[in-house]
């Protein structure tokens, strides 16, 4: 079945710093990629849609200078997190859909940021 | 605004039986439903999902039920196995789901050896 690659799985990190989180659809191009933030025992919230070759669609409240997306092509998704804090520390989830409209899930990032 | 709502946070059954997750909603343009299963520290795994064209869908051990006009719909898991213990998610799109999908919050399901 398609497979989407996240990476990396867990990063701890000082306040301050800049983290990158990879996605990655391995056996299937994906025009449209979303990034998802999940707070303990909470919904995974949609922070962005990410369009290859475009600029990307923010949801509501969510900072677009704080979460950089860049799609740069059709199979890789980035999200940066600029100048992390604390309050940044989260699961980061990113998913990436088919032509056919199914989504697949990667495995997550856990940011932990001290 | 939760657009989708899974009101029971957990829920505990024992092995063989019946699970019965619930999943509500408030978005009328919704037309596409989907139930995903998680496990800790991973991503959500698609389970089943459901065009609004239907009342029913059947995948093995697991039924989604939609009742349009309750705006409600279910997942059934029978029987029940240990290996089903998860959090369950559902999630609700339009445009037959090539739009973006909106989740519940999750119901934590515990199966009982």
């Amino acid at each position: 079945g398609a497979v989407v690659s996240q990476h990396p799985s867990r990063v701890i990190c000082k306040s301050g710093t800049s983290v990158k989180i990879e996605c990655r659809s391995l056996d299937f191009q994906a025009t449209t990629m979303f990034w998802y933030r999940q707070f303990p025992k909470q919904s995974l919230m949609l922070m962005a849609t990410s369009n290859e070759g475009s600029k990307a669609t923010y949801e509501q409240g969510v900072e677009k200078d704080k979460f950089l997306i860049n799609h740069a092509s059709l199979t890789l998704s980035t999200l940066t997190v600029t100048s992390a804090h604390p309050e940044d520390s989260s699961f980061y989830i990113c998913s990436a859909r088919e032509v056919n409209g199914n989504q697949h899930f990667g495995d997550g990032t856990r940011l932990s940021i001290l | 605004d939760q657009q989708v709502k899974q009101n029971s946070p957990s829920l505990s059954v024992q092995e063989g039986r019946i699970s019965i997750l619930n999943c509500d909603y408030t978005n009328s343009m919704f037309d596409y439903f989907l139930w995903y299963k998680k496990y800790p520290a991973e991503g959500p795994t698609f389970l089943i999902s459901i065009s609004s064209i239907k009342d029913k869908n059947e995948d093995g051990r697991f039924t989604v039920f939609l009742n349009k006009s309750a705006k409600h719909l279910s997942l059934h898991i029978v029987p029940s196995q240990p290996g089903d213990s998860a959090v369950y998610f559902c999630a609700a799109s339009r445009a037959s789901g090539t739009y973006k999908y909106i989740f519940g919050t999750g119901t934590r399901l515990k199966v009982l050896a």
